[in-house]
This record gives C-alpha cells, structure tokens and sequence, in this order.
C-alpha cells in the first residue's frame, strides 16, 4: 500500500486549465498505472485518464482533447491538466494507483475543484 | 449515463444479506476483471473486492464478489450500519479503451 498526497487550485474561472499533482510517498512506479478519477458533487466516479512508469496514456475519450498526465519519476509525483474548464468540470479529482488490471487499490484524499465566473 | 448499471439503491436490515448488481457488456465485464468500492460522504473510495472475487487485506469475509458473463455481483452478509455507504464497481472497457465505472448504489441499512 502507498499513500498518495494531491493538491493543486481550488477555484478556476472558465477557460483556465486545471492543474493538479499527486506526490507517491514510496516505492517504484513500475507496475501501476497512476490514475486520475473524479466526481462531479452528488453523482458517481468518472475515470479522466492514466499513466505508466514508461510514459505510457489513455485518456478517457469524451475528455481525451483537453487531457494531459504526466510523470515525474525523480520527485515521486504525477500530475493532471485539464484545459478550457467550464462549470462541468467542478468535481472532486482523486488520484489513484491501479494494477494492469483496472483495480484501483490506493486513492488520494481527493480535491474539489470548482470553476465559476 | 454510466457505462456500468446499478441500482442507484438498496436497503436491507441489520443482519441481513444484501447483494448489489452490476450490469456491462461482453467490451467491459465480459473480458476483464471487475472491482468493487465502498464511499462514505467526503471521503475517497476504498477497495473491497479486486479481480472479480478476491478481498484485500483487512477486508472482512462478510463482502465477497462475483461475476457471470457480463455482469457482477458484490454481496454483503451480516449486515451492519456502518456499512451504510455508496458502492460502485470498475472495469476495464476494451472497446473505449478506458476505465469505467457504475452509477453507484447506496446502501441504506434499517
């Protein structure tokens, strides 16, 4: 098991791009897609995207043209943008470590992120 | 619209056995692992079940998974009131080629 520890801006104005990075506190991260996963307020979990050690995507294709994870191996973190926010972007974004299976074992504590004018 | 189907609730009584459904295809459930989760409010979702059937450490044997074609099963016995939550399964989706997940379905225990 690992810890995982996200944060990033709160409150974005349309337009503006999402920012959010997810420090792994130990261990490699060869094995695991690390994984970013949200929740709009009141509804389910909506899977954004993932990242191997390798550099290796997939983006969830509704979301796929504004998406972009990244990894930094020497600082233990990985990181979320998401352009041209708009009001249905508000959610609370969780990171996450799965296996190659699509099990995800360990999540962030989770941020909510809200765009409003 | 979720990928996966639950009913969005369920509720039993203290003791009880309830068992929660997911619904998918043969892109998704069909041809890959299923995992289940448990919610409280404000907090992050916890691993209950990994590979179809198999529990983490530290899960009570009382939550047990299943799978059958293109669908899933988490059951719960011996229900209690801390296990008031929302649960939701995921998977794989081979043809999206993404993650997916259902509309979750919360458990209201009497």
């Amino acid at each position: 098991q690992v810890q995982l520890q996200q944060w990033g801006a709160g409150l974005l104005k349309p337009s503006e791009t999402l920012s959010l990075t997810c420090a792994v506190s130990s261990g490699s991260f060869s094995g695991y897609y690390w994984s970013w996963i949200r929740q709009p307020p009141g509804t389910g979990l909506e899977w954004i995207g993932e990242i191997n050690h390798s550099g290796s995507t997939n983006y969830n294709p509704s979301l796929k043209s504004r998406v972009t994870i990244s990894l930094d191996t020497s600082k233990n973190q990985f990181s979320l943008k998401l352009s041209s926010v708009t009001a249905a972007d508000t959610a609370v974004y969780y990171c996450a470590r799965s296996d190659y299976s699509s099990n995800w074992y360990d999540w962030g504590q989770g941020t909510l992120v809200t765009v409003s004018s | 619209q979720s990928v996966l189907t639950q009913p969005p609730s369920m509720s039993a009584a203290p003791g009880q056995k309830v068992t929660i459904s997911c619904s998918g295809s043969s892109s998704n459930i069909g041809n890959n692992y299923v995992s289940w989760y448990q919610q409280f409010p404000g907090t992050a979702p916890k691993l209950l079940i990994y590979d179809n059937n198999k529990r983490p450490s530290g899960i009570p044997d009382r939550f047990s998974g299943s799978k059958s074609g293109t669908s899933a099963t988490l059951g719960i016995t011996g229900l209690q009131t801390g296990d008031e939550a929302d649960y939701y399964c995921g998977t794989w989706d081979s043809s999206l080629s993404a993650g997916v997940f259902g509309g979750g379905t919360k458990l209201t225990v009497l």
